[in-house]
């Protein structure tokens, strides 16, 4: 039972434009939501994250979007640049029996030249 | 790497040998995680521990046992590796057990083979 789940396995984007990457959970006792990214051969670093009390959490040219009547978050990369390459891991986190984080199944980021 | 270090960083293995991968941090931090990668399922935890001695199962704990004697490490055994155990490990930390805004720090991860 994937109780969050990247549904793109993988996307390309040119270089300069924006990165959409999606999102969807099951558990409604969710109340924090992160961004990991991950370089080959390197552990998952944090990127952002949004509390569930919020809409919108931006930084820098990271904007991560929730709308909890749909479960559904997004990252915006913008602009898109060469070192964004990576793996982007979605993860959730709640209390009562899911404060432990749980991971999405990842979406690999290509940006293009 | 926010001190935090996995051992062995590769290892070869043959089926039913028992393997031990190390997770040493030094940041004092009371809980620590194992999960596992792998294509098309993301990070699994596999065991985590909230203290010394203290420890509990994760969402695929299955073939795995954890050992906690000292703040600073964290061990995972395979008590008879298998093949579908081949994947890479990756320890993580926390300061608290209640995720907040920055989630867990993560080591560099462990690639282990199962042959």
């Amino acid at each position: 039972d994937q109780q969050v789940k990247q549904n793109s396995p993988s996307l390309s984007v040119q270089e300069g434009r924006i990165s959409i990457l999606n999102c969807d959970y099951t558990n409604s006792m969710f109340d924090y939501f992160l961004w990991y990214k991950k370089y080959p051969a390197e552990g998952p670093t944090f990127l952002i994250s949004i509390s569930s009390i919020k809409d919108k959490n931006e930084d820098g040219r990271f904007t991560v979007f929730l709308n909890k009547s749909a479960k559904h978050l997004s990252l915006h990369i913008v602009p898109s640049q060469p070192g964004d390459s990576a793996v982007y891991f979605c993860a959730a986190s709640g209390v009562q029996g899911a404060q432990k984080l749980v991971f999405g199944q990842g979406t690999r980021l290509t940006i293009n030249p | 790497d926010a001190g935090i270090t996995q051992s062995p960083r590769h290892k070869v293995t043959e089926t039913g040998t028992p393997v031990t991968l190390r997770c040493h941090q030094t940041e004092n931090h009371r809980y620590m995680y194992w999960y596992r990668q792998d294509p098309g399922h993301g990070l699994r935890l596999i065991h985590y521990s909230y203290g010394v001695k203290d420890t509990d199962k994760g969402e695929v704990s299955d073939g795995y046992s954890v050992s906690r004697s000292k703040t600073e490490d964290f061990l995972l055994t395979l008590e008879s590796a298998t093949s579908s155990q081949t994947s890479v490990y990756f320890c993580a930390i926390s300061e608290r057990g209640r995720v907040t805004n920055y989630g867990y720090t993560f080591g560099s991860g462990t690639r282990l083979t199962v042959v």
